[in-house]
């Protein structure tokens, strides 16, 4: 099975900060990797799917990169709203899902 | 837009089966690969199983294999997880989400709580 390691596991940072999470891939993975945020007692919410590509409607200041087995999720001048935990994930028909441990953003 | 609407909190006590539904509107079931992933009180995602599109066969991680069954009814696009032999640890919130181009969930249902107590 492909294991998705995280890090931070928690970041502290203020507003109008640039952070940025890394996701390690077990063996190489192209670029299928999706973001999430989710936030207290609410479902999970995708950001970016194959790596770099941005979901309508969720503000440009979050970015994906990444190829193989290294992925960062980015996020520019960073926002109230965007306090959260952030999880990785990926999916292949052999072994199903696997989601990073989560990173949380919390307020500095 | 397709929306997930899922069943009610639910509370089990240990070695009871619980049956979770999740309502699809805005899109044809049949068309959709449709999944389960739990979350612990304060853990991260688990992804427990669902439709692999690749395969056309539904599949299940392994730690779930054999207590746990995923089924539709198509006639009322409703998706249904069935986890038996509970335990105090299978105290979760448990999502459906619809899998994408073989790769992302979106979107996900809101969650339903299920507690397992004596």
């Amino acid at each position: 099975d492909i294991q998705m390691t995280q890090s931070p596991s928690t970041l502290s940072a203020s507003v109008g900060d640039r952070v940025t999470i890394t996701c390690r891939a077990s063996q190489g993975i192209s670029r299928w990797l999706a973001w999430f945020q989710q936030k207290p007692g609410k479902a999970p919410n995708l950001l970016i799917y194959k790596a770099s590509s941005l979901k309508n409607g969720v503000p440009s200041r979050f970015s994906g990169s990444g190829s193989g087995t290294e992925f960062t999720l980015t996020i520019t001048s960073l926002q109230p709203d965007d306090f959260a935990t952030y999880y990785c994930q990926h999916y292949n028909s052999y072994s199903g899902a696997s989601f990073g441990r989560g990173t949380k953003v919390e307020i500095k | 837009q397709v929306q997930l609407v899922q069943s009610g909190a639910e509370v089990k006590k240990p070695g009871a089966s619980v049956k979770v539904s999740c309502k699809v509107s805005g899109h044809t079931l049949t068309e959709l690969s449709m999944h389960w992933v739990r979350q612990a009180p304060g853990k991260g995602l688990e992804w427990m199983g669902g439709f692999d599109p690749e395969s056309g066969k539904t599949i299940y991680a392994q730690r779930f294999r054999g207590r746990v069954t995923m089924t539709e009814d198509t006639s009322r696009d409703v998706v249904y997880l069935e986890l038996r032999s509970l335990r105090s640890e299978d105290t979760a919130v448990y999502y459906c989400a619809i899998l994408w181009s073989f790769n992302w969930f979106d979107p996900w249902g809101q969650g339903t709580l299920v507690t397992v107590s004596s």
